[in-house]
Order: C-alpha cells, then sequence, then structure tokens
C-alpha cells in the first residue's frame, strides 16, 4: 500500500521558536496532501490543503501566515509552525492522495510541545 | 451543527460482543464515506468503505442511508484488538470530513 512518512514524529520547543514538519509520500506522488491537526480526544480537524506547485488553501480559521505551508514537490509537504505557542502544542498530521485515487493515506503524525 | 456527528461513546464492551456505531452527515451533497479506526497517538487507518448497497469484510458490516445522511457500523464478534476510537469520514471532492471518533473498549 501507499506509504506516507512525516518528521519528526515528536518535537518539544520553546514558545517563540519555529518548527519545521515534513510530509513524505514515499511510494507514490502525491498530487494533494493535507495537513490535519488533532487535539486530545478530539477530531481530526482540516488546516489546509495543498496542491504541487501553488499555494495552499487554508481552512477558516487558519492562519496562514502562522502556519507556512510548502508543496514544492510530489512527493514533499512541509509546514512550519511560525513563532509557536503552548496552545500550538497538538497532534499534527498530514494525509496524501494522488490523482483518481479516492483514498488518502496518512502519515504517522508529529507531536507538537510548545513549553 | 457539526458536518460529521458521532455516538460520544465511550463503549465498552466484553469480548465476543456485538457492537454497533452511528454517525449522522449535515451536507447532502457528501460523495463518498468510509469508516476508519484509530489508536491512541497513532495515525487514523481506513477500515472500510461505505456504499448504499452495504458492504462487508468480515466482521465488520458498514451501511449507508443516503436519504437520511446516515452511516453505521457493525462490529460482531468483538475481540481485544478491536480496542480503538472508530472515525466517521465524509467526503466531498477533496474534502474529506472527520467525526470526532467513537471510544470503543473490548474487555476480557
Amino acid at each position: 500500500g501507499a506509504v506516507v512518512s512525516q518528521h519528526p514524529s515528536r518535537v518539544i520547543c520553546k514558545s517563540g521558536t519555529s518548527v519545521k514538519i515534513e510530509c513524505r509520500s514515499l511510494d507514490f506522488q502525491a498530487t494533494t496532501m493535507f495537513w490535519y491537526r488533532q487535539f486530545p480526544k478530539k477530531s481530526l480537524m482540516l488546516m489546509a490543503t495543498s496542491n504541487e506547485g501553488s499555494k495552499a488553501t487554508y481552512e477558516q480559521g487558519v492562519e496562514k501566515d502562522k502556519f507556512l505551508i510548502n508543496h514544492a514537490s510530489l512527493t514533499l509537504s512541509t509546514l512550519t509552525v511560525t513563532s509557536a505557542h503552548p496552545e500550538d502544542s497538538s497532534f499534527y498530521i498530514c494525509s496524501a492522495r494522488t490523482s483518481g485515487w479516492d483514498e488518502q493515506f496518512f502519515g504517522p503524525g508529529t507531536r507538537l510541545t510548545v513549553l | 451543527r457539526k458536518e460529521v456527528e458521532q455516538d460520544p461513546g465511550p463503549f465498552n464492551v466484553p469480548e465476543g460482543a456485538t457492537v454497533a456505531f452511528n454517525c449522522t452527515y449535515s451536507n447532502s451533497a457528501s460523495q463518498s464515506f468510509f469508516w476508519y479506526r484509530q489508536d491512541c497517538r497513532k495515525e487514523p487507518k481506513l477500515l472500510m468503505s461505505v456504499y448504499s448497497s452495504g458492504n462487508e469484510d468480515g466482521r465488520f458490516t458498514a451501511q449507508l442511508n443516503r436519504a437520511s445522511q446516515y452511516i453505521s457500523l457493525l462490529i460482531r464478534d468483538s475481540k481485544l484488538s478491536d480496542s480503538a476510537t472508530y472515525l466517521c469520514v465524509v467526503k466531498r471532492f477533496n474534502d474529506m470530513r472527520f467525526g470526532a471518533g467513537t471510544r470503543l473498549t473490548v474487555k476480557p
């Protein structure tokens, strides 16, 4: 099956720093990648959708200047949390799909803790 | 109103029990429907797609009622390994919306 990786799996950082999370599709070309955030005991909330080579589309309420998304190639998308604050602490999960596929494949997630 | 609503749970059942989860969705233009399983601190994994005709995969049966905008998942002969959170997922074009999930714990 299709494999999606994320790096790092866990990150702890100080308030005010920026954190970059990578999402890679390992064995297929991801024309579309999605970034989700999940707080404890809550559902996955879509943050943004990115198509390779174009700007990401952000969901309402998600600050595009705070959560920078780059999808520069068909196998890599990055999410940068800028000037992180403790309220940004969450589980960030990416998923990827390619044209013609109904299913999305999820990465293993990145647990971000901002002190 | 949330776009996808599920039974709040938690469901605590003994091994061998049959358990059913329900889900309703608000967007009548939704096109595809899924059940995902998510283990604690892990990513969601596709359990099964849901079709109007109903579909079965081993001990799991999924049903979709488009008129009522209702989806169900039935698990028969529960195993300890079925303990997880089950997410109802509704999709329209590229847009997937997740329910908050229903926590299932199967006990010996």
